[in-house]
């Protein structure tokens, strides 16, 4: 089955910078990269997502970008502000919808003010 | 934008008895429902795919006649936590997907379901 890897597991920046979340996967047929955002005590929240057509997608201050032959995708967060702080998942999917999302173990995304 | 509706937010119950946790897809038809366990500080762990009109399909390691999932119609599933115990105390969410075919839909999900037992 698919493994996810995702890296760091704690993440502190200052209000401003730049976050970087980085993570891989083993299935090679996985084509569906989702992102979470996870507050505490609430669902997760989709926050962007990419597919295996594409390399690289940008929203507003949220990019990601995807390697398909390195099998590695990676979360780009610029000019952070304190309502990023929360915990971010990345995941994978293969089999066009019909099979559920594997996890990362998440990344504690601090803002400091 | 697509809505999953999951009920109850949370409960307690005694060890030894069942909860039902209900999921609705409220606009649009899920082919496909996840149910999911997260316990704290942890990451999301699959415990099966729902399909609607047929049985559900188990992730290793997850006993089928302890979680009993129902999927009757495109936007109801739910899943029964049968004789719980305290170990089984978790955070359960479900997810849904208007699957078609060999695209991928976003997975939508339910605000999640705090379980206690005592």
């Amino acid at each position: 089955g698919e493994n996810v890897e995702q890296h760091p597991s704690t993440l502190s920046v200052q209000e401003g910078d730049s976050a970087v979340i980085k993570c891989t996967y083993s299935d090679s047929a996985s084509n569906y990269f989702p992102w979470y955002k996870q507050e505490l005590g609430k669902r997760p929240q989709l926050i962007i997502d990419i597919r295996s057509n594409v390399g690289e997608k940008k929203d507003q201050r949220i990019a990601v970008t995807l390697n398909k032959t390195a099998k590695h995708f990676s979360l780009h967060i610029t000019e952070t502000q304190p309502e990023d702080s929360a915990v971010y998942f990345c995941a994978a999917q293969s089999g066009g919808g019909a099979d559920g999302l594997t996890f990362g173990k998440g990344t504690h995304l601090i803002i400091q003010p | 934008g697509a809505v999953v509706s999951q009920h109850p937010s949370w409960v307690i119950c005694k060890s030894g008895t069942s909860v039902k946790i209900e999921c609705r897809s409220l606009d649009f038809q899920a082919t496909t429902m996840f149910w999911y366990r997260q316990f704290p500080k942890q990451s999301l762990m699959l415990m099966a795919t729902s399909n609607e009109g047929s049985k559900a399909t188990y992730e290793q390691g997850v006993e089928k006649d302890k979680f009993l999932i129902n999927h009757a119609s495109l936007t109801l599933s739910t899943l029964t936590v049968t004789s719980a115990h305290p170990e089984d105390s978790s955070f359960y969410i479900c997810s849904a997907t208007e699957s078609r075919g060999s695209y991928n839909s976003p997975l939508h999900f339910g605000n999640g379901t705090r379980l206690t037992v005592t």
